[in-house]
């Protein structure tokens, strides 16, 4: 079956430092899907892109958060200055107009 | 995108059929109704989706009632491996899935 790749899998920072999370959508879907979920405040969207622009940003903390996808195959999400309220599993999903959306297996940030 | 209500938890004993209720009594005309759940620590994993008519496929049942203002999810034999947090979505075509909170499935021995 075709998967959503996440790179990496953990990441443990310090804060101020900067993290890049990366996703490999499934090849051929046009939309990528940024999610973040916590404990407290569930799975929530942060921001999505149809054929490489972006879509709806509007959940994502847009002082430190950026977003991009660079080419077809690749999904940035980047925090800079990371911060301990960062702490989270970040999913990525991929699909198309029309159908279901597949998810990664997500990042899971700890920043100390 | 329409609101969903679901119970938060429910339980269910290995080898009988697990329905899970959602109700969507908001839903637009051209919103879908979208089921997903996540079993622990991995990422969501899509179900089964429908517009108005029963759906069904090689996990689950749909079963959306005729005013579309609810449905239930059918799982026909739930297993262990199906303990998970389920989650009922409204949405339209295009548009990105909202996640609420909810109903978290134990099936037990």
């Amino acid at each position: 079956d075709a998967r959503v790749t996440q790179t990496p899998r953990h990441k443990v920072t310090e804060m101020g430092q900067e993290v890049t999370m990366r996703c490999q959508p499934i090849l051929g879907h046009n939309t990528v899907f940024w999610y973040r979920q916590t404990m407290m405040q569930g799975l929530e969207l942060l921001a999505y892109f149809r054929n490489r622009a972006p879509l709806d940003d509007s959940g994502m903390p847009k002082d430190r958060f950026s977003a991009e996808m660079p080419d077809a195959t690749l999904a940035t999400l980047k925090i800079q200055p990371s911060e301990p309220r960062d702490s989270a599993v970040y999913f990525c999903a991929s699909g198309l107009v029309a159908s279901p959306s597949t998810f990664g297996s997500g990042t899971r940030l700890t920043v100390v | 995108d329409a609101k969903t209500t679901q119970p938060p938890s429910m339980d269910c004993a290995e080898g009988r059929a697990a329905n899970l209720p959602c109700n969507h009594s908001t839903i637009s005309g051209n919103e879908y109704v979208y089921w997903y759940r996540q079993i622990h620590s991995q990422g969501p994993q899509y179900i089964i989706h429908g517009l108005k008519n029963n759906e069904t496929n090689e996990m689950a049942s749909l079963i959306i009632t005729e005013d579309r203002k609810s449905s239930t999810l059918i799982l026909p034999h739930a297993t262990l491996r199906d303990t998970a947090v389920y989650y009922c979505i409204v949405k339209g075509s295009g548009y990105a899935l909202n996640f609420g909170k909810g109903t978290s499935l134990l099936v037990t021995p």
